[in-house]
């Protein structure tokens, strides 16, 4: 079982759909958890951290819970230029070993 | 404003031969990372360091070395390349802690022939 699993998708949904997107993470001493967005053929780049109450940067809301190890991500009205691979990551035993999923990719059409 | 900096960007290797990767950071961090990204797969860690001078195995170190002679740099070798090792690699960088999460380079996308 890989460490960090995602659906890969694709997921095709129209412009100001609301789309959302879990990852499931196997070792329950998991410390810190984000979620990044990587462009085609571009470098991974942070989206968002996940905190434990649940946080939100405008249209994006990400969500985490321990008890089933999974975390989530929330994307509202959502517009072309979302359209990416969101990868999910976990820190297992330090924050410097972090441990990414393979990614779900979405395509937003108009 | 550089950031992370890798160099070369595109890389065509004959089975056997060696290269290094360089990567170089201006935001002083402490830590520095390589890993490399194939389809499915996610990124994985090759090596990573914590300080000048200092380097460790991640997840899939074999074939590779790295070096850290200064902070800001850190190099990733491949002493006889394989075409196993045909994939993209990626440098990252942070501070200690990853509250802020990592800056990436561009990426390399190596082939081996």
């Amino acid at each position: 079982r890989k460490e960090v699993e995602q659906d890969p998708g694709p997921f095709n949904v129209p412009e100001g759909a609301t789309v959302a997107f879990n990852c499931t993470y196997s070792n329950s001493a998991s410390q810190s958890f984000f979620w990044y967005r990587q462009d085609c053929r571009k470098e991974p780049k942070l989206l968002m951290s996940v905190y434990s109450s649940g946080n939100e940067d405008g249209r994006f809301t990400a969500q985490l819970n321990r008890a089933s190890q999974y975390i989530s991500l929330l994307i509202r009205d959502s517009k072309l230029s979302d359209s990416a691979t969101y990868l999910c990551v976990v820190t297992p035993y330090n924050n410097n070993d972090m441990r990414f999923g393979a990614g779900t990719r979405l395509t937003v059409k108009p | 404003n550089a950031g992370v900096t890798q160099t070369p960007k595109f890389r065509v290797l004959k089975t056997g031969q060696s290269m290094t990767l360089l990567c170089a950071q201006d935001m002083n961090h402490e830590y520095m990372y390589w890993y490399r990204q194939d389809p499915g797969m996610g990124l994985r860690l090759i090596h990573y360091s914590v300080g000048e001078g200092t380097t460790a195995k991640g997840e899939v170190p074999d074939g590779y070395n790295v070096s850290r002679l200064k902070k800001q740099n850190f190099l990733l070798g491949l002493e006889s390349a394989a075409p196993s090792q045909t994939s993209v690699y990626f440098c990252a960088s942070s501070s200690p802690g990853t509250v802020y999460g990592y800056t990436f380079g561009s990426g390399t996308r190596l082939t081996v022939v």
